[in-house]
């Protein structure tokens, strides 16, 4: 088990609603990157928080945005929620920004009605 | 674009086979491989990793073979058990960019049967 915790587990929302997600990094780690992984499929970058500003992100729409806290704590909020935003979102922490090892959480299963 | 591809989709071996995973990459920048180790319900778990200046990296049952000149590289899972069964991710990544940003391929689900 990583030191990665993500909340909720489960949330259900309907289409158009907004949803927060949460993540608490390992130990130390000062770098939160977020992943979709939809069913079936390989982990998609999300984007990626370092020193609480965004640091990189992958091909997803300006409705996917984050936080990162003091703590090195995540949020991924995501707005206007489409069918095709029902996945499982993952968060990972590193050592730093271009640390290769990143501890993946649980996830967070989520389904758009 | 899938920058990493990754085969079989789906493998079934007996205990104590060996179980082989593919994966073939396009972006020569890349240079760090790591092999992840999914269970239902479960984020990712790291299960090893390699750099390209080494052609093989082995850790107790679980060797990577990498082949940098054809762009490919394989788990290979020795002696396997019914507790490997599992989905198994390859990913790469550019460990001295901006952001470690890691690209996975499709999975490959291992079942291990008895």
């Amino acid at each position: 088990e990583t030191g990665v915790t993500q909340s909720p587990t489960h949330l259900i929302k309907t289409r158009g609603q907004q949803v927060t997600l949460r993540c608490s990094s390992q130990s130390g780690h000062n770098t939160v990157s977020w992943y979709q992984q939809a069913l079936g499929q390989g982990p998609q970058f999300i984007f990626q928080y370092y020193r609480e500003e965004e640091n990189g992100r992958g091909n997803f729409p300006p409705r996917f945005s984050g936080l990162q806290f003091p703590n090195y704590s995540s949020e991924l909020n995501v707005n206007a929620l489409e069918l095709d935003d029902s996945a499982l979102y993952l968060c990972a922490s590193s050592l730093q920004v271009s640390g290769e090892t990143q501890y993946f959480g649980p996830g967070t299963r989520l389904l758009v009605l | 674009q899938q920058q990493v591809k990754q085969s079989p989709q789906s493998l079934i071996v007996q205990k104590g086979g060996i179980s082989i995973i593919n994966c073939a990459y396009e972006n020569t920048a890349f240079d760090y491989f790591p092999w992840y180790q999914q269970f239902p319900g479960k984020g990712p778990a790291l299960l090893i990793a390699i750099r390209p200046d080494v052609s093989e990296k082995k850790e107790g049952r679980f060797t990577i073979s990498f082949n940098k000149s054809a762009k490919q590289f394989s788990l290979h899972i020795m002696d396997s058990q019914p507790g490997d069964s599992a989905t198994y991710f390859c990913a790469a990544t550019v460990s001295t960019g901006t952001a470690s940003k890691l690209t996975f391929g499709t999975g490959t689900r291992l079942q291990v049967t008895l």
